[in-house]
Order: C-alpha cells, then structure tokens, then sequence
C-alpha cells in the first residue's frame, strides 16, 4: 500500500499561492493521488485527485511529477477561509477505501 | 437526500453502555465509510460497505464494533460496552462507488463522548 509523506505545518499569505508538497515514492501504476482537506469541526471535503496528468478544477490545481514519486496542491490566490488541514491520499488499487494520514495543517495568514 | 446525514450529531454515554450512530448517504450512492478522528487526530478507518459486497471491517479497533447497512442505504454503527477511549468524532462518507474514483462526500459526524 503507497503510503504519503506531508510536512506537518505551513504558513500561505493571503492572496498568495499556497503550494502543499506530498511525496508518494511507493505508488503503483493504477493508484490515484486524492487531496480533502477538513476545516475545523467539518467533515472532510473532497478537492480534486489525478493518476497521471495534471489536474485543474474551480477549487485547485493538481501537479503529478512524471515519476509520480511526488505531488503538489496549488491553490492559486490563498484565503483566510482555506485555513485547514489537507491531507493527501493514495487510493487503494480496485476499491474505493481512502486511507487518510496526518495530512498538512495550512494556516493562511492576513 | 442532498447530503450525507449523521444522527445524533452528540452523544454523552456512560461506560459500558451500548451506542448505535446512523448515518444516512446520498441517494444512489453504492459506497459507504465509516471513519473515527479523535481530538487532534486525523480520520482512522472503520469499515466500508460497496453494495451487496461483503463488507471491508479491517478497521475495526476491537469485536466491540459492529456496523450494517440495511436495503443498500442507512448504516447503523453499534459500538457495545462502551470505553473512554471509544471516545471520538464518527465521521460517515458516501460514494458512487464502483472503484471509478468518485470523491467522498462526509457528514458532519457524531461526536461521542464516553464518561
């Protein structure tokens, strides 16, 4: 099972892009890459997830490296109400299980 | 319904007593989670249901937990014999399941308290 790597804390300015580092050196091929992130006392929130290709919706960006060893999330212009812990995922191959880690607790500062 | 919903959405039980928490998903979502956090944590797996499947439990902390989902749609988790340490936010998700990769939708979890 392809485990991920998070930096436990970062900060972001508001207005600015918050760029959230998650490496995944044991993916496999067929696994998908998934960001959440859960605001305080909230159920987690789906963001966006990818396999290969980049990724981009209304809410983020997804960059996969070529390798697929690592990730970034980007969200473009950082404000206050982004403050929240996102946690990368890999999915399990053939099932829809998430096994979430410890995730990055962003705080995004005035 | 529109959301996932979870009921209640707090629980206070003494220890040793039986607690059973609800979750209702999305209409015509085939997949359901179950995941506990507790304080400062993040989310820990419980069980996962894909339709008429047998169940993933490999979650399960202990054989105090229990969990079945009824006609497909409302899961109840039972957890018997309560301890402090069960102690926690229960949170439920839903999919569409089907291992497409369809995001989770999370209720907003029951918050048991065990004293």
């Amino acid at each position: 099972d392809a485990k991920t790597t998070q930096p436990t804390s970062m900060d972001c300015a508001e207005g600015r892009a918050a760029n959230l580092p998650c490496n995944h050196s044991t993916i496999s091929g067929n696994e998908y890459v998934y960001w959440y992130r859960q605001i305080h006392s909230q159920g987690p929130q789906y963001i966006i997830h990818g396999l290969k290709n980049n990724e981009t919706n209304e809410m983020a960006s997804l960059i996969i490296t070529e390798d697929r060893k690592s990730s970034t999330l980007i969200l473009p212009h950082a404000t206050l109400r982004d403050t929240a812990v996102y946690y990368c995922i890999v999915r399990y191959h053939n099932t829809d299980k998430l096994i979430f880690g410890t995730g990055t607790r962003l705080q995004v500062f005035p | 319904g529109a959301g996932v919903s979870q009921s209640p959405s707090n629980k206070v039980t003494e220890k040793g007593k039986d607690v059973e928490l609800r979750c209702d998903p999305i209409s015509g979502h085939t997949a359901l989670y179950w995941y506990r956090q507790s304080l400062g944590q993040g989310l820990e797996f419980l069980i996962y249901f894909q339709g008429n499947s047998a169940p993933d439990k490999s979650g399960l902390p202990s054989d105090r937990f229990s969990a079945e989902r009824t006609g497909g749609s409302v899961s109840t988790l039972t957890i018997q014999r309560t301890q402090q340490e069960d102690s926690a936010v229960y949170l439920c998700a839903s999919s569409q399941g089907g291992g497409q990769g369809n995001g989770y939708t999370f209720g907003s979890g029951t918050r048991l308290t065990v004293v």
